[in-house]
């Protein structure tokens, strides 16, 4: 079936850095473009980045911008998010997700998400 | 990016429609026909339950509609069900980044 599994979460000092794993099954995955998104404990959603289908272009939320970099391996069907200079208010679960659009189109709805890996920046 | 303005919770007897209203800009919401809504359940990754304003994806129940009107977007849910429970959150695209709104909690009363 078509799955999205995140790894790679933890607990980590500020300042360090991590790197979060998304293997995608079920679905052509060089053909979609995927998201990043976060959710701190009791608050909202909040989207963090996107990569194209292609790997052509990539966005960045303003709170992790320079910080954190959105790519992917479409020979192991996996996503990644490298996040470096981690800081308290990047403590939150973090969702990969599938975007709706197909290649070339971006539709930023999110349609397959995975069950989420927490990230916890304490010192 | 501000957030969209969601009212943080509504509720209605079983059986009532109620709506949603999702606050943004003309920079985002208004600019754009990319709203989506989703559904949280508490400890669950949340699910599309409308995309591009109005549309719903195979096997959201027809209960649930969207719309727009200028900055504001809407998700109505007809005929409130005990499963409806849960948290909603719109998002938007604004022409370089995704914001989501600041969540609303639905409960049935």
């Amino acid at each position: 079936q078509v799955q999205l599994v995140e790894s790679g979460g933890g607990v980590v000092q500020p300042g360090t850095s991590l790197i979060l794993s998304c293997a995608a099954s079920g679905f052509t995955f060089s053909s979609y473009g995927m998201h990043w998104l976060r959710q701190a404990p009791g608050k909202g959603l909040e989207w963090v980045a996107v990569i194209r289908y292609d790997g052509s272009n990539k966005y960045y939320a303003d709170s992790v911008k320079g910080r954190f970099a959105i790519s992917r391996d479409d020979s192991k069907n996996t996503l990644y998010l490298q996040m470096s200079s981690l800081r308290a208010e990047d403590t939150a679960v973090y969702y990969c997700a599938r975007d709706l659009g197909y290649q070339l189109i971006l539709m930023w709805s999110f349609d397959i998400w995975g069950h989420g890996t927490m990230v916890t920046v304490s010192s | 990016q501000s957030a969209l303005t969601q009212p943080a919770s509504v509720s209605g007897p079983p059986g009532q429609s109620i709506t949603i209203s999702c606050t943004g800009t003309s920079s985002d919401v208004g600019n754009f026909n990319l709203v989506s809504w989703y559904q949280q359940h508490p400890g669950k990754a949340p699910k599309l339950m409308i995309y591009e304003v109005n549309k719903r994806p195979s096997g959201v129940s027809d209960r649930f509609s969207g719309s727009k009107s200028g900055n504001t977007a809407s998700l109505t849910i007809s005929g409130l069900q005990a499963e409806d429970e849960a948290d909603y959150y719109c998002c938007s695209y604004t022409g370089s980044e995704g914001v989501f709104g600041t969540g609303t909690k639905v409960t049935a009363l």
